[in-house]
């Protein structure tokens, strides 16, 4: 089972690029690293996911260096609705039915 | 993108009754919906893997005759907690996926709250 270690909190201002990395020394070949937002009290939604180098989407750019070892949400000049936990999900569950949360991210934009 | 919806948002019963809570999913047919817990401040933990037509898959620790599962057609799972105590009183949360194990995109509801008195 790979584990994610994320640091438990960050702080930022509205307007900066904001950086999350994300552990996960034990990724499987097979394993995709996909990260989540969450808002309180709602169900996460998906931002990005890749397997290696860099993926970008409209949101987000997800940094994935050759070992894998380590993955990095870059989110570019955040704004107050980006204050948030991010998630960053690493392979399966013992089952091998789902993937499994880790203790994830709190950001904190402020103005 | 898909649309997973829960009912109800939030409920609050008395200790030691039922209460059911429903995820349908809106535009896609999932076979496999997730159940996941979450408490005050902390993350997400996923109970049970709910498949349609069988039993569903339920994580160590997680008591299956207390938290009942069923996933009888394809657009509806329901978690029924049996017995509540205020300890079960807790965030629900389901999903579904669209696309592979690996690489698939998760959808979730809005999540149910529960609180039990």
């Amino acid at each position: 089972l790979a584990k994610t270690t994320q640091p438990i909190s960050m702080d930022s201002y509205e307007g900066q690029e904001v950086n999350i990395t994300c552990s996960h020394n034990n990724i499987a070949t097979n394993d995709y690293i996909t990260w989540y937002q969450q808002f309180p009290s709602q169900g996460p939604r998906f931002i990005i996911q890749g397997y290696k180098t860099k993926v970008t989407n409209e949101v987000a750019s997800l940094f994935i260096p050759a070992d894998r070892k380590s993955s990095t949400l870059s989110l570019p000049r955040v704004s107050l609705s980006d204050t948030a936990v991010y998630y960053c999900l690493v392979g399966l569950n013992q089952a091998g039915t789902a993937l499994i949360f880790g203790k994830g991210t709190t950001l904190s934009v402020s103005s | 993108g898909a649309v997973v919806s829960q009912h109800p948002s939030w409920v609050i019963c008395k200790s030691g009754t039922s209460v059911k809570i429903e995820c349908r999913s809106l535009d896609f047919q999932a076979t496999t919906m997730f159940w996941y817990r979450q408490f005050p401040k902390q993350s997400l933990m996923l109970m049970a893997t709910s498949n349609e037509g069988s039993k569903a898959t339920y994580e160590q620790g997680v008591e299956k005759d207390k938290f009942l599962i069923n996933h009888a057609s394809l657009t509806l799972s329901t978690l029924t907690v049996t017995s509540a105590h205020p300890e079960d009183s807790s965030f629900y949360i389901c999903s579904a996926r669209v696309g592979g194990l690996n690489t698939g995109e998760l959808f979730f509801g809005e999540g149910s709250r529960l609180t039990v008195l």
